[in-house]
């Protein structure tokens, strides 16, 4: 099973609306990081969060720690096609004493002009 | 900037033979990593480096091996392909925090198919 639980695992919305994807893990988690993924390409960084509670927004993209830091959330506003991809968040730290760092299975985005 | 480069960008084998993904990174980074990402499986990882000299396993490291003789290399080995193997592999590295490896630079992928 995996550490890191991603919902939904798909999304389509009509351009302008908001939605919300998130990731939730097991165990503490230490470092939790937002990548996007265009298809067929590499994945960039968006965000990282450490503390609890913890919130960053860049742009229209807004993350999300809890304060028992066992889940996150990544909320878009007012969507855009430029959106389109495939959001996964990660962690590491989550297995004490080694740099495993693992990835959700992913939450593919699809916006509609 | 190069960051992080693989090679080959495509690959196909027949089962059984073997070959090595390359990738390197200009970017001094400490940590290394690759991941092999199946449709519906996000990224798994295979193995990892935090320097030259040290590797350890991921979550699926059957089959490959890995190792760290620079900073800069960090090739992956396919000693006997299966068609299970099949994928997209992403290399990628990170400067080392206290605690963790931050965020991770990405190279472009490569995509293995073998028959």
């Amino acid at each position: 099973s995996q550490e890191l639980e991603q919902s939904p695992q798909s999304l389509i919305v009509q351009e302008g609306k908001n939605l919300t994807i998130n990731c939730t893990s097991s165990k503490t988690l230490y470092g939790l990081y937002w990548y996007k993924q265009k298809y067929g390409e590499g994945l960039i960084f968006l965000m990282m969060l450490q503390k609890g509670g913890e919130e960053k927004s860049h742009e229209k993209i807004t993350a999300k720690l809890d304060e028992k830091k066992q889940q996150s959330s990544l909320h878009i506003t007012a969507s855009q096609p430029s959106h389109a991809g495939i959001y996964l968040c990660g962690a590491d730290g989550l297995t004490s004493g080694t740099y495993k760092y693992i990835f959700g299975t992913g939450t593919r985005l699809k916006v509609l002009a | 900037n190069a960051g992080v480069t693989q090679t080959p960008k495509f690959q196909v084998l027949k089962t059984g033979q073997s070959m090595t993904l390359q990738c390197a990174q200009d970017m001094n980074h400490e940590y290394m990593s690759w991941y092999r990402q199946d449709p519906g499986m996000g990224l798994r990882l295979i193995h990892y480096s935090v320097g030259a000299g040290i590797t350890d396993q991921g979550e699926v490291p059957n089959g490959y091996n890995v190792s760290r003789s620079t900073t800069e290399d960090f090739p992956l080995r396919l000693l006997s392909a299966a068609p299970s193997q099949t994928s997209v592999y992403f290399c990628a590295s990170s400067y080392l925090l206290l605690r963790g490896a931050g965020e991770l630079f990405f190279g472009e992928g490569s995509r293995l198919t073998v028959l």
